[in-house]
């Protein structure tokens, strides 16, 4: 069965530092992989998203994950934190089968200081 | 047209009301998905419509009725509701129901229940 776990559950940092959100995930077969952002009372918004093409994979607003097997890993990087990035972050990985259905981790909440 | 809709923004009703929220999408998509989204909390899958046909219900109570009139269009019916069904509910599409393809999400709508 898939699953994701989302290692923090508040990451805070300053305004300008860099930004690390931790996923790992499990998968019983090559799995797809999506982090989605969802700032208060709005909907999910994707940031980016792994299906096994390029490890390093670069998404909106400067954010990056890189899929690593060995670590069954799908970390979230930005270099510069900015105020705007404040928000709910979800690891989500597809549940495979015909259904298609996705499998949210329980969220990062990011708190960016000034 | 990458967009997916959904009205009303928020509702309020009482426990022997019935309303409905509607969801609409111009991507083409075939694959049609209701959440439910609590506070603090990751959403929730609730139904899966692939091409108009109900193909996943997941244990929802029967005073939550979707429909899928067409391809673009998605309703989910509500009637007698609790006040802990309180919540975002949130809409989705993808291309097809299964494989690697990411879902787009709509702003949803943030119903209260008295």
């Amino acid at each position: 069965a898939q699953s994701v776990t989302q290692l923090d559950s508040h990451v805070s940092v300053s305004e300008g530092t860099p930004v690390l959100l931790r996923c790992n995930y499990s998968s019983s077969y090559s799995p797809s992989l999506f982090w989605y952002v969802q700032h208060p009372n709005k909907g999910l918004q994707l940031l980016l998203k792994y299906t096994s093409a390029a490890t390093l994979v670069k998404g909106i607003n400067g954010f990056e994950a890189e899929f690593k097997k060995s670590e069954t890993s799908f970390h979230l990087t930005k270099p510069s934190a900015h105020m705007s990035d404040a928000a709910e972050y979800f690891c989500v990985v597809t549940a495979g089968g015909s259904q298609g259905n996705l499998i949210f981790g329980k969220g990062t909440k990011l708190s960016v200081k000034p | 047209d990458t967009e997916v809709t959904q009205t009303p923004k928020h509702l309020v009703m009482g426990m022997t009301n019935k309303k409905s929220l509607k969801c609409e999408q111009h991507m083409g998509h075939r694959a049609m998905y209701w959440y439910k989204q609590k506070a603090k909390k990751p959403p929730e899958l609730m139904f899966v419509y692939s091409y108009e046909k109900l193909s996943i219900n997941e244990s929802v109570p029967s005073r939550f009725s979707p429909e899928c009139p067409n391809s673009s269009l998605l309703n989910l019916h509500l009637h007698a509701l609790q006040p802990e069904d309180s919540a975002l509910y949130l809409c989705a599409s993808s291309q097809v129901s299964g494989g690697a393809g990411e879902q787009f999400f709509g702003p949803g709508t943030r119903l209260t229940v008295l």
